[in-house]
């Protein structure tokens, strides 16, 4: 089957670097998509990885290892305002996009 | 504001009744999806439809059932509710036929609530 694995919380201080890690197992892989989801609100688009590598954008990167089946999300020079659920999201054979169930990142003061 | 509009916003029924949600992709947007979001829980991907066509489909259930209509808003219709079906309903749309290499918007989603 399909699914994705990542971990269910993280907790890290203000202006420290947290690693989020996704690992996934899916058929017709074409890349991995990160959102970010505030308690109560939509989730929105971070980044996207269809290569191998890291994508940088602003204080967040993205990694992608397909023969690893991994990816990461790096939010670097954390602020209070980062606390919010992180989906990793599968882009698949049939035109289907899967979520994992999401990591709730805590910053602290 | 991401563009897509979902109505209603909360919505309370009690079991074994059925509820229709309701969604505006963004202009120029041909896809709609479907996600289901329990209690803590990820998005679990539903169905998609592409310019009018069914293009996914997900972890549906046979009492749920969609359709995007020629102007592209699109339904999504809960039947024979039961408690569990509980949850927050968003939906997405992006520009092509997947979410593949673009970004999909999200609604502010509809908060289901079976009694």
């Amino acid at each position: 089957g399909q699914s994705l694995e990542q971990p269910s919380e993280v907790t890290a201080v203000e202006g420290a670097i947290v690693q989020i890690n996704c690992t996934y197992q899916t058929s017709g892989f074409y890349g991995l998509s990160w959102y970010q989801q505030h308690d109560g609100g939509a989730p929105t688009f971070l980044s996207y990885n269809a290569l191998d590598g890291l994508e940088e954008t602003g204080r967040f990167s993205s990694f992608l290892s397909r023969s690893d089946s991994y990816g990461y999300l790096l939010l670097q020079e954390l602020q209070m305002k980062d606390s919010a659920s992180y989906f990793c999201a599968c882009h698949t054979g049939g035109f289907k996009t899967i979520f994992g169930a999401g990591t709730r990142l805590f910053v602290k003061a | 504001d991401s563009g897509v509009t979902q109505t209603p916003k909360h919505l309370i029924t009690a079991t074994g009744q059925r509820v229709t949600l309701r969604c505006s992709p963004r202009s120029g947007d041909l896809s709609v999806y479907w996600y289901q979001q329990s209690l803590d829980q990820g998005l679990q991907f539903l169905i998609q439809y592409y310019n009018g066509e069914e293009r996914a489909k997900g972890n549906i259930l046979e009492r749920f059932s969609a359709q995007q209509f020629p102007d592209l808003h699109s339904e999504l219709n809960l039947s024979s509710l039961e408690l569990g079906d509980s949850a927050l309903y968003f939906c997405a749309s992006s520009v092509g036929g997947t979410t593949v290499n673009t970004e999909a918007f999200f609604g502010q989603g509809t908060r289901l609530t079976v009694v």
